[in-house]
């Protein structure tokens, strides 16, 4: 199976800041990487797809890119709202694996 | 809009069975390959089972295989899973979620929760 080793696993911030989350493939998975926004009650959110493209209606302060094995996933101004967890997702091959989440708090 | 709403979870003693739902509005269920995820208390998203829009093709993670079943009903716009042999590690949230193309869940449900506890 594929591993995504995902960092933090938390992280505290503030409105306005930019953040970081980045997920390590254990293969070379090519773009297949999804990142998702999880949170508590609600129904996941696809942000990001194919390593880099941005979902439709997602704002354009979240972005991602690729680096070899390495893919990261960038909140730039933080909002009220982005607080949240979040989650890479290989689709690569069977198992679909996801990272372990990183749980964005306010500082 | 597209809309996935689960059911079915609950409270369940180990070795018992249980079958989810998920009831699918706003887009043309049938042309769209469909997933369940689960996640257990604390942990991150488990990736459970995927079926193909047309229900020719099924595949599990290792960790059911043999013991849950996912099918789906085009003509009720549902997906299903079966879930036999339940066990504690079984215990979770579970979600449905829409595959857009490539394995990318761009849909899901809020989820519906099961537990496993004698």
């Amino acid at each position: 199976d594929i591993q995504m080793t995902q960092s933090p696993s938390s992280l505290s911030a503030s409105a306005g800041d930019r953040v970081t989350i980045t997920c390590r493939a254990s293969q070379s998975i090519s773009t297949y990487v999804n990142w998702y926004q999880e949170k508590p009650g609600k129904a996941p959110k696809l942000l990001i797809y194919a390593a880099s493209s941005l979902q439709s209606g997602v704002p354009s302060r979240f972005s991602a890119i690729r680096s070899g094995t390495d893919f990261t996933l960038t909140i730039n101004s933080l909002q009220p709202e982005d607080f949240a967890t979040y989650s890479c997702q290989q689709s690569y091959s069977i198992p679909y694996t996801f990272g372990q989440g990183t749980k964005l708090e306010i500082k | 809009q597209v809309q996935l709403v689960e059911s079915g979870g609950g409270v369940v003693q180990p070795g018992r069975s249980l079958r989810l739902s998920c009831a699918a509005s706003g887009f043309t269920f049938s042309n769209y390959g469909m997933h369940w995820v689960r996640q257990a208390p604390g942990k991150g998203l488990e990736w459970v089972a995927v079926i193909s829009y047309d229900r020719n093709n099924e595949n599990y993670a290792d960790s059911v295989k043999g013991r849950f079943t996912i099918s789906r009903d085009n003509s009720k716009n549902t997906l299903y899973l079966q879930m036999n042999s339940l066990r504690s590690d079984d215990t979770a949230m579970y979600y449905c979620a829409r595959d857009r193309g490539g394995r990318v869940f761009d849909y899901w449900g809020q989820g519906t929760l099961v537990t496993v506890s004698s």
